[in-house]
C-alpha cells in the first residue's frame, strides 16, 4: 500500500518556467490537498477536492492550478514559476472527517 | 481569518519526562483538531484527531485534549523517549470542506535527550 505519492521529490526551475507536480493516492480517498510549507509560516492550503471534478481554492491559489480527473490524482500546475514559490510541496488525502494523510513532499527551488 | 498558535517553539527535555504541548486557535468555530508529527526531509503523520464534539483523544502515550469554548488544545506525551524527537505540528479544520481544510500552527520543535 503506497498511500501518497508524490513526484519529483527535487525540482530546480528558472523563473518564468512550467511544470506540474504530480500527486497519487491508491486509498481511495474523496478529498485531495495541495499545501506549501515555508520556514516560520507553517503550512498554507493552495487548493483542495472535495471528489473528482471538483476544486476549490484555499488560502493561497495565485499561480496555481489544480484539476481532479480521477479519485487517484490530483497534480498542481504551476503556470509561470517565479521566486516566491521556493518552498516544499505537500500532497494530502482522505476520507471525510477523518485523519490527513500526507506524501513525502517535492522541494521546488525556482532561480 | 483562523489563526493557530503553538507554544513553545521549541523544547528540549531529558529522556523519561512527561510533557505538554499547547496549541491555541482563534475561531472556535471548528470541525475537528488535528495533531502530527513531522520528522526532519519527511511528510506529516498524523497521531490524533479530535471531533469538533470530543473532549480528548488517546493513543498509547499520546493524549491529545480540546476544549472548543476556549480555542485551546494540549498533547501530552507520557515517558517521552529519544525517538519522539520531532516537530509536532497541531491543525484544525474549519466548518466547510468536510474537515479538509486544515489551518496549521508553526510548530513545536521537541528534542528528547538521552
Amino acid at each position: 500500500n503506497a498511500g501518497v505519492t508524490q513526484t519529483p521529490k527535487f525540482q530546480v526551475l528558472k523563473t518564468g518556467q512550467s511544470m506540474t507536480l504530480q500527486c497519487a493516492q491508491d486509498m481511495n480517498h474523496e478529498y485531495m490537498s495541495w499545501y506549501r510549507q515555508d520556514p516560520g509560516m507553517g503550512l498554507r492550503l493552495i487548493h483542495y477536492s472535495v471528489g473528482a471534478g471538483i476544486t476549490d481554492q484555499g488560502e493561497v491559489p495565485n499561480g496555481y492550478n489544480v484539476s481532479r480527473s480521477t479519485t487517484e490524482d490530483f497534480p498542481l500546475r504551476l503556470l509561470s514559476a517565479a521566486p516566491s514559490q521556493t518552498s516544499v510541496y505537500f500532497c494530502a488525502s482522505s476520507n471525510r472527517n477523518q485523519p490527513q494523510h500526507f506524501g513525502d513532499g517535492t522541494r521546488l527551488s525556482i532561480l | 481569518k483562523q489563526e493557530v498558535t503553538q507554544i513553545p517553539a521549541a523544547l528540549s527535555v531529558p529522556e523519561g519526562e512527561n510533557l505538554v504541548l499547547n496549541c491555541s486557535f482563534t475561531d472556535s468555530a471548528i470541525y475537528n483538531l488535528q495533531w502530527f508529527r513531522q520528522d526532519p526531509g519527511k511528510g506529516l503523520t498524523s497521531l490524533l484527531l479530535i471531533q469538533s464534539s470530543q473532549r480528548e483523544q488517546t493513543s498509547g502515550r499520546l493524549n491529545a485534549s480540546l476544549d472548543k469554548s476556549s480555542g485551546r488544545s494540549t498533547l501530552y506525551i507520557a515517558a517521552s523517549q529519544p525517538g519522539d524527537s520531532a516537530t509536532y505540528l497541531c491543525a484544525v479544520s474549519g466548518v466547510t470542506g468536510g474537515g479538509n481544510k486544515l489551518t496549521f500552527g508553526t510548530g513545536t520543535q521537541l528534542k528528547v535527550e538521552l
